[in-house]
């Protein structure tokens, strides 16, 4: 069955850094999407995307994040200026065109020191 | 906007007893809904989902869901858990489109599985 790989599994990085976060959706997929998990807290809603372009972001979503497609498979997060509640664990999920195959990945797990 | 309730944040149960994990949601528009369990220290797995059609949804390892949508809830029950059914699991909604579709969480229930 096809996969969402996210790399890497595990990243720590000091406050103030940039981090980037990989991920390669399912190749038939459109949507692409990354979510954010507080150490035990619900799973939230950070950015969507759609034909190079961002289709929603949610409040968190602030000026430190962006998104990128830079070839055909990869979808980044970045991280401009890591702060310590930026410690998380983010999913990047894909979806076909209506969300009916709704795919996660194993997630990035991000400890900012 | 839709909202997603889980009413218990814990569920303790002894092996081989059934067990009903409740979620209600709201939404002014229809929707898809999803139930995910998380293992510790693990990603999201997708249990189960309801699109369209039949309301009783059957899923991975022996899990069931029940759209009702006068009630706005999607309840997940399974017959008999086992040990390593000791999870989160997450209840989660999203709007019908033909395009993107970002999915809202509910903030989860913690199943505990005792011998």
């Amino acid at each position: 069955e096809p996969e969402v790989t996210q790399t890497p599994s595990h990243q720590v990085t000091q406050m103030g850094q940039e981090v980037i976060l990989r991920c390669v959706p399912i190749s038939n997929h459109l949507y692409f999407y990354w979510y954010r998990q507080i150490l035990g807290q619900k799973v939230e809603f950070l950015v969507s995307f759609y034909n190079n372009e961002i289709s929603e972001k949610s409040e968190i979503f602030d000026d430190q994040f962006s998104v990128e497609r830079p070839d055909g498979s990869n979808f980044t997060l970045k991280i401009r200026s890591t702060k310590l509640e930026d410690s998380a664990m983010y999913f990047c999920a894909s979806s076909d065109p209506g969300g009916r195959g709704y795919t996660f990945g194993s997630g990035t797990r991000l400890t900012v020191v | 906007a839709q909202s997603v309730t889980q009413l218990d944040s814990q569920v303790p149960v002894f092996e081989e007893a059934p067990v009903e994990l409740r979620c209600n949601y709201s939404s002014s528009v229809s929707v898809y809904l999803f139930w995910y369990v998380q293992y510790p220290n693990q990603g999201l797995q997708l249990l189960l989902k309801y699109l369209s059609g039949s309301t009783l949804v059957k899923g991975i390892n022996g899990f069931e869901a029940e759209f009702n949508k006068s009630q706005t809830s999607f309840h997940l029950r399974k017959p008999s858990v086992h040990i390593s059914d000791t999870a989160e699991y997450f209840c989660a909604v999203s709007k019908i489109s033909g395009g993107y579709n970002k999915l809202i969480f509910g903030a989860g229930t913690r199943l505990a599985v005792h011998p």
